[in-house]
């Protein structure tokens, strides 16, 4: 079965600044999807970013992106140049690209990301 | 499109009361999940709906039951609702296979007293 791990609960960061969450996971797979989704006070589940992993460039959405290393099986995410709004718990999360996984999702534990003004 | 909705928003229990959380998406989506989220253990899949008329179960299944009543629904059920079962409750729905993001309601808080 896959784990995907993120060792840090609790991050924080200068707005303006740049942060990085980290992300490890564990696959015997070659074949799968990485994603980093992003829960405000609202509750409510926003994808920021995918990745897939035959692709060896990394995926950029404006001021996110990520250090996907296949070998190291690690799929961490930058913000550049941090806003308020980014405050949220971060989860990074591993899809099998296999037919029979039904596409579900294997979420790591979060990180709290804090925002300072 | 309204996307995902699930109800009820809130919902307070007591041991050994049955209750049925709803789930509705409106983007003709093939597969449809529930999932748990509980402080420090990110989500954790319940059961899940590759397909209309299909249903698997996921990582922590035991206590629940659930239906996929047609393409667009899915619902789950606690028939003897326990403590443990208190949490933040998701549903989602996506398109089948590849990248396709995953599209999630906005949970269910669920208390059992």
């Amino acid at each position: 079965a896959q784990t995907v791990t993120q060792s840090q609960p609790e991050m924080s960061v200068q707005e303006a600044e740049t942060v990085t969450l980290s992300c490890t996971y564990d696959t015997s797979e070659s074949d799968y999807y990485l994603f980093w989704y992003k829960q405000p006070p609202s509750r409510q589940m926003i994808l920021v970013i995918r990745q897939e992993a035959y692709k060896q460039q990394n995926a950029t959405e404006n001021r996110f992106s990520v250090n996907f290393q296949k070998a190291a099986k690690s799929f961490s995410l930058k913000i550049s140049d941090s806003q308020l709004g980014d405050a949220a718990m971060y989860f990074c999360a591993y899809r099998s690209a296999s037919e029979t996984s039904g596409s579900r999702l294997t979420f790591g534990e979060g990180t709290q990301l804090t925002v300072n003004p | 499109n309204a996307g995902v909705t699930q109800t009820p928003k809130f919902q307070v229990l007591k041991t050994g009361q049955s209750m049925t959380l709803q789930c509705a998406q409106d983007m003709n989506h093939n597969s449809m999940y529930w999932y748990r989220q509980d402080p420090g253990m990110g989500l954790r899949l319940i059961y899940y709906s590759a397909s209309e008329g299909t249903t698997d179960k996921g990582e922590v299944p035991n206590g629940y039951n659930v239906s996929r009543l047609n393409k667009r629904e899915f619902s789950l059920r606690l028939e003897s609702a326990a403590p443990s079962q208190t949490s933040v409750y998701f549903c989602a729905s996506s398109e089948a296979g590849g990248v396709y993001e995953q599209y999630f309601g906005p949970g269910t808080r669920l208390t059992v007293t």
